[in-house]
């Protein structure tokens, strides 16, 4: 069963403007955390925020922010002011707590995302 | 700091090859992962590291060896390589289960 679904394989959004990528996720677990990375073209993966699934706030970092709501199951990204520089494929991850030591980590199938002058 | 440095950046494979990809950081993580890419797909785990002499397998590791002698180092060799492994391949690391910091890639075509 896949654990990370991102229904969104395209997206377009208008420069300066915000936007939504979509990511819901289905695990056991009570403790787990939530991750997005971008990819632009060049290939490298890049870190852009996380979400540990006790916190109770939304985590932020600069204009990305995540909107996690756990009965929902769901931990969208936000992209507020978009710039042209933001045209990447975007990836939801999961980690869950394994009963061994490691800590899986789960890539869903990402969103691209093509900002529009 | 590198950070997470691998190599080759590109090889092409004649099918039945072997090679090793290399990876290596400099940030003392004690966790270090290897993913694969296929064309607009997400990440699979490979193999994975806890710590130096620790390995275990991800999601796909068929036809993937691993060896961790160092904390430093995580090669992964391919051994007779098929059409079936042409994809990007990402080394990752991070200390603890934390957020885990990636290499460039390695563009691997098998032929």
């Amino acid at each position: 069963a896949q654990k990370i679904t991102q229904t969104q394989p395209g997206m377009f959004v208008q420069e300066k403007e915000a936007v939504t990528l979509d990511c819901t996720y289905d695990t056991s677990d009570q403790s787990y955390g939530l991750f997005w990375y971008k990819q632009p073209s060049s290939g490298e993966m890049i870190f852009l925020i996380y979400q540990g699934s006790y916190d109770e706030q939304n985590a932020t970092e600069g204009r990305y922010s995540l909107n996690f709501q756990k009965a929902r199951k769901s931990a969208n990204l936000v992209i507020s002011a978009s710039q042209l520089g933001d045209s990447a494929m975007y990836f939801c991850a999961m980690r869950e707590m394994m009963k061994t030591s490691y800590d899986k980590v789960i890539f869903g199938p990402g969103t691209s995302l093509s900002v529009i002058p | 700091n590198a950070g997470v440095t691998q190599t080759p950046k590109f090889r092409i494979l004649k099918i039945g090859q072997s090679m090793t990809l290399q990876c290596a950081q400099d940030m003392n993580h004690n966790y270090m992962y290897w993913y694969r890419q296929d064309p607009g797909m997400g990440l699979k785990l490979i193999y994975y590291s806890v710590g130096a002499g620790i390995t275990d397998k991800g999601e796909v590791p068929n036809g993937y060896n691993v060896s961790r002698s160092t904390t430093e180092d995580f090669p992964l060799r391919l051994e007779l390589a098929a059409p079936s492994q042409t994809s990007v391949y990402f080394c990752a690391s991070s200390q603890g289960a934390d957020t885990q910091y990636f290499g460039p890639g390695t563009r691997l075509t098998v032929l």
